[in-house]
């Protein structure tokens, strides 16, 4: 098992273009979920996905877009990037009724 | 709501050494409590968790926690430190089994000194 991959690893983009993180998970989990880690605040919810097509919102969901196709892929979409969403990106999964997710190894996201 | 409180954002200890990461936690109901590791320039790992039962928790790599629910605590703790336990470590709650809204904590990076 690959486990959660995540691509791309590095990504600069210039304010106003959008973009998206890709996620991927093979493990069959029904739960995804999108965090963005910012130095002193732990990581926060952006949003999260209990199957596929079904979506919900996190704790800091503006600016951010995500649909769930199919099991194994949550993208993530940047509609029109700002200086304030540089960060890490993380994915995350886990089977329904148990807390433990598994983490992706991140995209760091710089914008200029 | 649920909130995590993580003392002190580095710490710093000598190779051998006992580690003591402090985690505080509030909740309304009866939490579920959880311990991940984040080594440079990767993802997280969960290293133990605190569901019911046993408030004595053990992990991988040497690592317990004891939930003390008098004091809202859960502290990360490993007797004797060594230098491949230098990371970042995020104490994290969530209200139930399945919850999706793990809080976490702002991180404590720890620094192992030879």
């Amino acid at each position: 098992n690959a486990g959660v991959t995540q691509t791309p690893k590095f990504q600069v983009l210039k304010t106003g273009q959008s973009m998206t993180l890709q996620c991927a998970q093979d493990m069959n989990h029904e739960y995804m979920s999108w965090y963005r880690q910012d130095p002193g605040m732990g990581l926060r919810l952006i949003h999260y996905s209990v199957g596929a097509g079904i979506t919900d919102q996190g704790e800091v969901p503006n600016g951010y877009n995500v649909s769930r196709s199919t099991t194994e892929d949550f993208p993530l979409r940047l509609l029109s990037a700002a200086p304030s969403q540089t960060s890490v990106y993380f994915c995350a999964s886990r089977y329904r009724g148990y807390n433990e997710q598994f983490f992706g190894p991140g995209t760091r996201l710089t914008v200029l | 709501a649920q909130s995590v409180t993580q003392l002190g954002s580095h710490v710093s200890v000598s190779e051998g050494a006992l580690v003591l990461l402090r985690c505080n936690y509030s909740s309304s109901v009866p939490p579920y409590l959880f311990w991940y590791v984040q080594y440079p320039n990767q993802g997280l790992q969960l290293l133990l968790k605190y569901t019911t039962g046993a408030t004595l928790v053990k992990g991988i790599n040497g690592f317990e926690a004891e939930f003390k629910k008098s004091e809202t605590s859960f502290h990360l703790t490993k007797p004797s430190a060594h230098m491949s336990d230098a990371a970042e470590y995020f104490c994290a709650v969530s209200r139930y089994q399945g919850a999706q809204k793990l809080v976490f904590g702002q991180g404590t990076r720890l620094t192992i000194n030879p």
